[in-house]
């Protein structure tokens, strides 16, 4: 089965920038959307279409793709950023969903 | 508003059955397909069960396939998740959300949690 792979932990001071990588064979012809999960939370869509960002998220949460490999940004980060992220995106059939193991985010 | 709001979970020995509910409210039910996400405790998001807007055209993964079933009463703005055959690796908690197409699971429920043990 399909699966997309990202690191578990990614670790940043205030301000600093965080990158979050997702990989996956078929990541050239399918869209990544990016979640946000904070403890206790409902996750939320932080990113849509690869790099396109819905209404109320912070300009400073971006991605980008490369070939296999998507990558979520969050420049400046704060500590209310501190969650885990998820990476999501379909098989080359366009059929089954699938997410990322997530990454943990720690704000230093 | 836009609200998906979860229902049915509980405790349920192995082999046994368990039907989630996911009432939809504030948008046109009919036309967004909807998705059942699990998240086993302290695990990451899985995701389970696609159902498209009319109910026609569904999947499942793997995990799952040929015992959860999709299904959704229009006239209930309600969907269904059927469980069958219930094993402890299903414990967790069962989201459902809304899917715009290309813009993504933009809406989820609160949850409701799914625990299988004897």
């Amino acid at each position: 089965s399909y699966e997309l792979t990202q690191p578990p932990s990614v670790s940043v001071s205030p301000g600093q920038r965080a990158r979050i990588t997702c990989s996956g064979n078929a990541l050239p012809n399918q869209y990544a959307y990016w979640y946000q999960q904070k403890p206790g939370q409902v996750p939320v869509l932080v990113i849509y279409k690869d790099n396109e960002r819905p209404s109320g998220i912070p300009e400073r949460f971006s991605g980008s793709s490369s070939g296999t490999t998507v990558t979520l940004t969050i420049s400046g980060v704060q500590a209310e950023d501190e969650a885990d992220y998820y990476c999501q995106s379909v098989d080359a059939s366009g059929t089954y969903k699938v997410f990322g193991g997530g990454t943990r985010l720690t704000v230093l | 508003q836009v609200q998906l709001v979860e229902s049915g979970g509980g405790v349920v020995q192995p082999g046994r059955s368990l039907r989630l509910s996911c009432a939809a409210s504030g948008f046109t039910f009919g036309t967004h397909a909807i998705h059942w996400v699990r998240q086993a405790p302290g695990k990451g998001l899985e995701w389970v069960a696609l159902i498209s807007y009319d109910g026609r055209n569904n999947h499942y993964a793997d995990s799952v396939k040929g015992r959860f079933t999709v299904s959704r009463d229009k006239s209930k703005n309600t969907l269904f998740l059927q469980m069958n055959s219930l094993r402890p690796e299903d414990t967790a908690v069962y989201y459902c959300a809304r899917e715009v197409p290309v813009y993504g699971m933009d809406v989820w429920g609160q949850g409701t949690t799914v625990t299988v043990s004897s």
